[in-house]
């Protein structure tokens, strides 16, 4: 079966850096999205990655590795705007999304 | 980025009512639009698939005759939820792409309406 694991809910503190960790194992890959989505509100896009390395986008980082099935997401200089879910999702071989169930991220001052 | 809309973003109504909910592209053609359904602290679960100019892919477990989708353009999906009941009571999102499948490099991205918070009394 295709599966995504990514902590239920993480913890941090306002200007500190977190980690977000996202394991997948799906029938075949065709990249991977990370969204925000606050609570009550629609997600939105963060970062997209096909191939393997780090992709820097202001505060925000993604992480790929496709030989190990694992992404991470980094936020840097948190903020407590930054407080939402983030969701882990894999575009699997017939081009559909493969949703992670989210890690809420509370950012405490 | 592109902007998808979704309207009415509320509905309340009584049981046994019919509520059609909107989703458009705006600045892009969307060959493939997707329904996804949202309860409260729960992950996204996608409902359905719709392909414009053809019948709606749906989940399993979903309810085709009740969850009826049309999308008749390349800009505009429907939603209809027929014989609305309380469980029905729901976050609603409509997410579009304009690429199928997408061409080596090219970055295809989900883009999201806003989503439609129906509750049904």
């Amino acid at each position: 079966g295709q599966n995504i694991d990514q902590p239920t809910e993480m913890t941090a503190t306002e200007g500190a850096i977190v980690q977000i960790n996202c394991t997948y194992q799906t029938s075949g890959f065709n990249g991977l999205f990370w969204y925000q989505q606050h609570a009550g509100e629609a997600p939105t896009f963060l970062s997209y990655n096909v191939l393997d390395g780090l992709e820097e986008k202001g505060r925000f980082s993604s992480f790929l590795s496709r030989s190990k099935g694992y992404s991470y997401l980094l936020l840097k200089e948190l903020q407590m705007k930054d407080s939402a879910s983030y969701l882990c999702a894999v575009v699997d071989s017939n081009y559909q999304l493969i949703w992670g169930a989210g890690t809420k991220l509370i950012i405490k001052p | 980025g592109a902007v998808v809309s979704q309207h009415p973003s509320w509905v309340i109504c009584k049981s046994g009512t019919s509520v059609k909910i909107e989703c458009r592209s705006l600045d892009f053609q969307a060959t493939t639009m997707f329904w996804y359904r949202q309860f409260p602290k729960q992950s996204l679960m996608l409902m359905a698939t719709s392909n414009e100019g053809s019948k709606a892919t749906y989940e399993q477990g979903v309810e085709k005759d009740k969850f009826l989708i049309n999308h008749a353009s390349l800009t505009l999906s429907t939603l209809t939820v027929t014989s609305a009941h309380p469980e029905d009571s729901s976050f609603y999102i409509c997410s579009a792409r304009d690429q199928v499948p997408p061409r080596e490099g090219y970055q295809e991205t989900q883009y999201f309406g806003p989503g439609t918070r129906l509750l049904v009394l």
